[in-house]
């Protein structure tokens, strides 16, 4: 069974430009939940998806968007970029509600 | 507010010295506790799910037990490979998944 895949990579963009992230969850999986994670930070949520709504957002602005198609894939765009949003994005899926969420290996964005 | 607060933050043990990380929260309505490993620059990877104060799961060297305010993963004997940093997560009745901080561990051989 495959992951949860995150594209690309790495990503390097220059401040002001706009990013786009993907993630494809585990097959059968519904929920996609993004995070940020800093360099040497924790996990800071940034949005949850289910059944193609967004259910929730983190404490962030509202140039951090995204949405998620009707296959359950996701992405996070990344408006206005500002060198603090360099960081590691995370995506996870979860099949059902309550139950353990599978990451992907995340997306290195690098904001210069 | 959900908090998830895990100690110590940084953890140094020689192999084959067992320990335990600690993870302590407050929470509207537990709805899973988890563990999870995560190497530098990769994605956590899953370890534990814990419903109800009492459950223990066990995996090679990693034990997790749940109370009613904490969880704790006990490491017996570890090894260099071990080494990682440790992350806790408890999602609520609003299927809010959040994260502590995380407890970087270092086996030295």
């Amino acid at each position: 069974e495959a992951g949860v895949t995150q594209s690309p990579t790495h990503l390097i963009k220059t401040r002001g430009q706009q990013a786009t992230l993907r993630c494809s969850p585990i097959s059968g999986h519904t929920s996609v939940y993004w995070y940020q994670q800093a360099l040497g930070l924790g996990l800071q949520f940034l949005l949850w998806y289910d059944e193609g709504e967004e259910r929730n957002r983190g404490n962030f602005p509202p140039r951090f968007s995204g949405r998620q198609f009707p296959n359950y894939s996701s992405e996070l765009n990344v408006n206005a970029l500002e060198l603090e949003d360099s960081a590691l994005y995370l995506c996870a899926s979860m099949r059902q509600l309550n139950t353990e969420a599978f990451f992907g290996q995340g997306t290195r964005l690098t904001v210069v | 507010e959900d908090q998830v607060t895990q100690s110590p933050e940084a953890l140094r043990l020689q192999e084959g010295e067992s320990s335990s990380l600690n993870c302590s929260y407050t929470v509207s309505g537990l709805r899973g506790l988890f563990w999870y490993r995560q190497d530098p620059g990769k994605g956590p990877e899953f370890l534990f799910t814990l419903y109800s104060a009492g459950e223990e799961k066990e995996k090679e060297r990693l034990k997790a037990t749940l109370t009613k305010k904490e969880s704790f993963l006990h490491i017996t004997a570890p090894k260099p490979e071990d080494s990682a940093t440790y992350l806790c997560a408890l999602n609520n009745a609003g299927n809010m998944l959040t994260f502590g901080g995380g407890t970087r561990l270092m086996v030295k051989p």
